[in-house]
């Protein structure tokens, strides 16, 4: 069965802090990685995208690796900041003829503290 | 370029009653995805529709759901006789083409009473 899974479930951290979210998945045949931002009551907005062939993706003060052979993912802020407040998806789309389909883990729900 | 639209963004229903859920994509998309998201759970994959077809419907319950993506107008996620268990929050994505990166709506949060 093809799963995502994200920790911690949640983390608190004061303004300021470097920080890294954990993402992991059972099949290396992945086509694609992706990191969503969730805000409450609001939609998915797209962070950063890694192919399969890539080994990371950076944004600003976000920069996310990808190792397909161990199945992880990581998504790494630096400098946090109240506003990076948010739940933090995990996505993953698998190889061959569903690769539109995104797997999703249950997500990192993310305070920054003031 | 307006984003992924959808409307309701709240709709509360009495049990056995139906829900029409409208997803409007980016303009030049007519690549279409449903996915749930249930209390407490990820985002699941319910169906994936190009204009007046659907490629992949793995995801949507055997009963009472339904989708369409008509030639003229959005994309409509149905589900008749509702029960409380299909309280979760709806959301649809759109892309250009088939493995193209998808872009989300702001989702339909769905409160069966």
């Amino acid at each position: 069965k093809q799963e995502v899974t994200q920790i911690p479930a949640a983390l608190s951290v004061p303004e300021g802090e470097n920080l890294v979210l954990n993402c992991s998945f059972t099949d290396s045949a992945i086509y694609n990685l992706q990191w969503f931002r969730q805000d409450p009551g609001k939609g998915l907005t797209s962070l950063l995208l890694i192919q399969s062939s890539q080994r990371e993706q950076t944004s600003g003060r976000l920069n996310a690796s990808l190792d397909k052979s161990s199945g992880r993912s990581t998504l790494y802020i630096a400098a946090s900041q109240p506003g990076d407040s948010a739940t933090y998806l995990c996505a993953v789309t698998y190889s061959g003829g569903s690769n539109y389909k995104l797997t999703f883990g249950k997500g990192t729900l993310l305070t920054v503290n003031p | 370029n307006a984003g992924v639209m959808q409307n309701p963004r709240h709709l509360v229903r009495r049990r056995g009653q139906e829900a029409r859920l409208r997803c409007s994509p980016m303009k030049g998309h007519s690549h279409v995805y449903w996915y749930r998201q249930l209390p407490e759970e990820g985002l699941k994959f319910m169906v994936y529709l190009q204009k007046e077809n659907i490629i992949d419907e793995s995801g949507m319950p055997k009963e009472r759901f339904s989708a369409e993506f008509p030639k003229e107008g959005p994309s409509i996620l149905r589900i008749q006789q509702v029960v409380r268990g299909d309280s979760a929050a709806y959301f649809c994505a759109s892309s250009p083409a088939r493995v193209e990166t998808q872009y989300f709506g702001p989702g339909t949060r769905l409160l069966v009473l």
